[in-house]
């Protein structure tokens, strides 16, 4: 059974970076895409954006397009989400998701497949 | 982006009745090359990660008790669970998988009256 297992809790300076990391244990990859899900305390999820390892395309919600970075290593199985420029707002639980590819081109399915989460804290 | 809304925001039944949930979408998330509902339900118990419930509307995940059942189609759906038990009390959110850039409704919480 894969598990995706996270990079343990941070806490950063505003205006600093953070980089999580998302391992798949006991699989690969393969014919599946990573998406990242924030989750601010007592708030909802809100989805990031994600990558297809095996095409190595990455795609980002608008509302962090030119802070956030998604990149992937398919030779170890791990995927990586790196947040620059940090505020307060940043502050929340950050989850790595796998979903499917599907048999039509560009779909994909939904997340079946969830880290246990990051918990990012921002402060100066 | 496609966006979810969700109602009630919260709601508390009483152990072995019935508590249902409703989605709804700005656009259609039903794809016609597969017929196809592009929608997920989720459920979220305090300090763990969601769980995937539902998808396309209303096929049930592996593991998944039967007392939980979706359907709908187009931009309404509905999250039913039949016979309510003490582990059921947590947060479902629905999501479209439509678009590629995935979103989430905002949550119904659901408790124990």
């Amino acid at each position: 059974q894969v598990q995706l297992v996270q990079s343990g809790a941070e806490v950063k300076k505003p205006g600093s970076s953070v980089k999580v990391s998302c391992k798949a244990s006991g699989g690969t990859f393969s014919s599946y895409a990573i998406s990242w899900v924030r989750q601010a305390p007592g708030q909802g999820l809100e989805w990031m954006g994600g990558i297809i390892p095996i095409f190595g395309t990455a795609n980002y919600a608008q509302k962090f397009q030119g802070r956030v970075t998604i990149t992937a290593d398919e030779s170890t199985s791990t995927a990586y989400m790196e947040l620059s420029s940090l505020r307060s707002e940043d502050t929340a639980v950050y989850y790595c998701a796998r979903n499917p590819l599907t048999m039509i081109v560009g779909t994909l399915g939904a997340f079946d497949i969830w880290g246990q989460g990051t918990m990012v804290t921002v402060s100066s | 982006d496609i966006v979810m809304t969700q109602s009630p925001d919260s709601l508390a039944v009483s152990l072995g009745e019935r508590a249902t949930i409703n989605c709804k979408s700005s656009q259609s998330v039903l794809y016609s090359s597969n017929n196809k509902n592009y929608l997920a339900w989720y459920q979220q118990k305090p300090g763990q990660p969601p769980k995937l419930l539902i998808y396309w509307a209303s096929t049930r995940e592996s593991g998944v008790p039967d007392r939980f059942s979706g359907s709908g189609s187009g931009t309404d759906f509905t999250l039913t669970i039949s016979s309510l038990q003490a582990e059921d009390v947590a947060v479902y959110y629905c999501q479209q998988y439509y678009s590629t850039s995935f979103t989430f409704g905002p949550g119904t919480k659901v408790d124990i009256k």
